[in-house]
């Protein structure tokens, strides 16, 4: 079964570091998500993306915040200088239609988990 | 703003046994979906079940059903037949309609089955 996947499994940076975290969603979706959940807390919602550029995006996702499709396959969240905050878990998603319209699922990867120090 | 709650941080249940775990929301919305989703120790997040709100029959998927109260804005999951490898964190979402996949998820049940 095809599947969501995420590089790297864990990514250690420093503060004030620019990471680039890595999601290649499933082949034929066309819609992408990134969520966070910090160590002990809900799963938050970052953005979704949709024809090469964002349909949605939540509070969280400020500026210090971006997201590119540079190829046909890969999907990446990048945050430009890294906060102590930033320190969660990471999940890239993708599904194949509006999940409201068509009922569509969300396919989640297996996670980033982002250490700030 | 729409919020979900679970009230159940952990719950534990007996292999083979019923166990029922709780969520509740609040909306002012009527067009609105909501879902259960499984993270077991791998972390991946596993769709288990989803519920339009307009349709009234309670979802069904195997051994995992739902409650659906939408006048008490209630979604508790009821998982039959408990196995070993349903102990799984559990997470409650709601997704408002015309919504792109912005899933409101609640804090999460900690599922442990016990053989």
């Amino acid at each position: 079964e095809p599947e969501v996947t995420q590089t790297p499994s864990h990514q250690v940076t420093q503060m004030g570091q620019e990471v680039i975290l890595r999601c290649v969603p499933i082949s034929n979706h066309l819609y992408f998500y990134w969520y966070r959940q910090i160590l002990g807390q809900k799963v938050e919602f970052l953005v979704s993306f949709y024809n090469n550029e964002i349909s949605e995006k939540s509070e969280i996702f400020d500026d210090q915040f971006s997201v590119e499709r540079p190829d046909g396959s890969n999907f990446t969240l990048k945050i430009r200088s890294t906060k102590l905050e930033d320190s969660a878990m990471y999940f890239c998603a993708s599904s194949e239609a509006v999940v409201s319209l068509y009922n569509s699922p969300l396919h989640f990867g297996n996670g980033t988990r982002l250490t700030v120090t | 703003a729409q919020t979900v709650t679970q009230s159940q941080p952990e719950m534990s249940v007996q292999e083979a046994e019923t166990v029922t775990l709780s969520c509740t929301y609040d909306t002012s919305e009527s067009d609105y979906y909501l879902f259960w989703y499984k993270q077991p120790p791998s972390r991946q997040m596993i769709l288990v079940i989803r519920q339009e709100a307009y349709k009234q029959q309670n979802a069904t998927e195997n051994r995992f059903s739902v409650n659906f109260q939408k006048a008490a804005k209630s979604f508790s999951l009821k998982i039959s037949d408990s196995q070993l490898g349903d102990a799984a964190m559990y997470f409650c979402a709601y997704k408002q309609g015309g919504s792109q996949g912005n899933l409101i998820f609640g804090k999460g049940t900690k599922l442990s089955v016990k053989p």
